[in-house]
C-alpha cells in the first residue's frame, strides 16, 4: 500500500527566503508525482508534474526534483513571497486495480511567508 | 478553456438524507476522479471513471457511489448520510492515464 509523507507539517519563514519542502513515498513503482497548492477552503491548483522517467521540473520560482529509487521528492521555492502562503500537497500516481490513475496524497505542508 | 466545475459549492444536509454532487471535467478529458478531504484523514481516493466505466474504487462503504455520463460529466451520490461524511469533496479530471490531474473548487458538505 502506497504511503506518502510530507515534512515538515508546517513551516513559517520571512519573505525572501528560499525554502525546501519534502515528500517521501513507500512504493517506488509510480507513474508520476505531482505537487499541488491549496488555499484555505479551496480546491487544488497543480504546480508541477514530474513523470517517473524525469528527475526534475521547473516553473518560475518553483523547482521540483524526483528520486524514484529512494522514494523522495523535494519542492524548492525561491525568493518566497507572502502570496506563497498556502498548504502544499504532494501526490503520487500508482497502479491500482484497473487503472493507473489513483493519486495518493501526503497530509501537506502548511507554509506561512511573513512580510 | 474552462476548468473543472463542481456544483453545488456548499451543501447542508441532515443525517439519513442522501446527496448528489456534480462534476463537469475539462473539455476533452475522459478521466474523472473523486476525493474526500477531511482534517483528520486528509485527501482520500473515492473512485475513478473513464469513458463511463468505473475503473477503480477506494476503501469507502457502498453508501458512496458514482457514475459518468457520455459527455464525461460525473456525479457522486452518498446515501444515508452520517455526521462523519462532512467533508470537502473534490473532483479531478485528466486526459488519460499518467497525465496531469486538474481539480475543481470542491463541494463542501456539512451533515447535521
Amino acid at each position: 500500500k502506497q504511503e506518502v509523507t510530507q515534512i515538515p507539517a508546517a513551516l513559517s519563514v520571512p519573505e525572501g527566503e528560499n525554502l525546501v519542502l519534502n515528500c517521501s513515498f513507500t512504493d517506488s513503482a509510480i507513474y508520476n508525482l505531482q505537487w499541488f497548492r491549496q488555499d484555505p477552503g479551496k480546491g487544488l491548483t497543480s504546480l508541477l508534474l514530474i513523470q517517473s522517467s524525469q528527475r526534475e521540473q521547473t516553473s518560475g520560482r518553483l523547482n521540483a526534483s524526483l528520486d524514484k529509487s529512494s522514494g523522495r521528492s523535494t519542492l524548492y521555492i525561491a525568493a518566497s513571497q507572502p502570496g506563497d502562503s498556502a498548504t502544499y500537497l504532494c501526490a503520487v500516481s500508482s497502479y491500482s486495480g484497473g487503472s493507473n490513475y489513483k493519486l495518493t496524497f501526503g497530509k501537506g505542508t502548511l507554509l506561512t511567508v511573513n512580510p | 478553456k474552462a476548468g473543472v466545475t463542481q456544483t453545488p459549492r456548499y451543501l447542508i444536509k441532515t443525517r439519513g438524507q442522501q446527496v448528489t454532487l456534480s462534476c463537469s471535467p475539462i473539455s476533452g478529458h475522459r478521466s474523472v476522479s473523486w476525493y474526500q478531504q477531511t482534517p483528520g484523514q486528509g485527501l482520500q481516493f473515492l473512485f475513478e471513471y473513464f469513458s463511463e466505466t468505473q475503473r477503480n474504487k477506494g476503501n469507502f462503504p457502498g453508501r458512496f457511489s458514482g457514475r459518468q455520463f457520455s459527455n464525461s460529466r460525473s456525479e457522486m451520490n452518498v446515501s444515508t448520510l452520517e455526521l462523519g461524511d462532512s467533508a470537502l469533496y473534490l473532483c479531478a479530471s485528466s486526459p488519460g492515464d499518467s497525465t496531469e490531474a486538474f481539480f475543481g473548487q470542491g463541494t463542501r458538505l456539512t451533515v447535521v
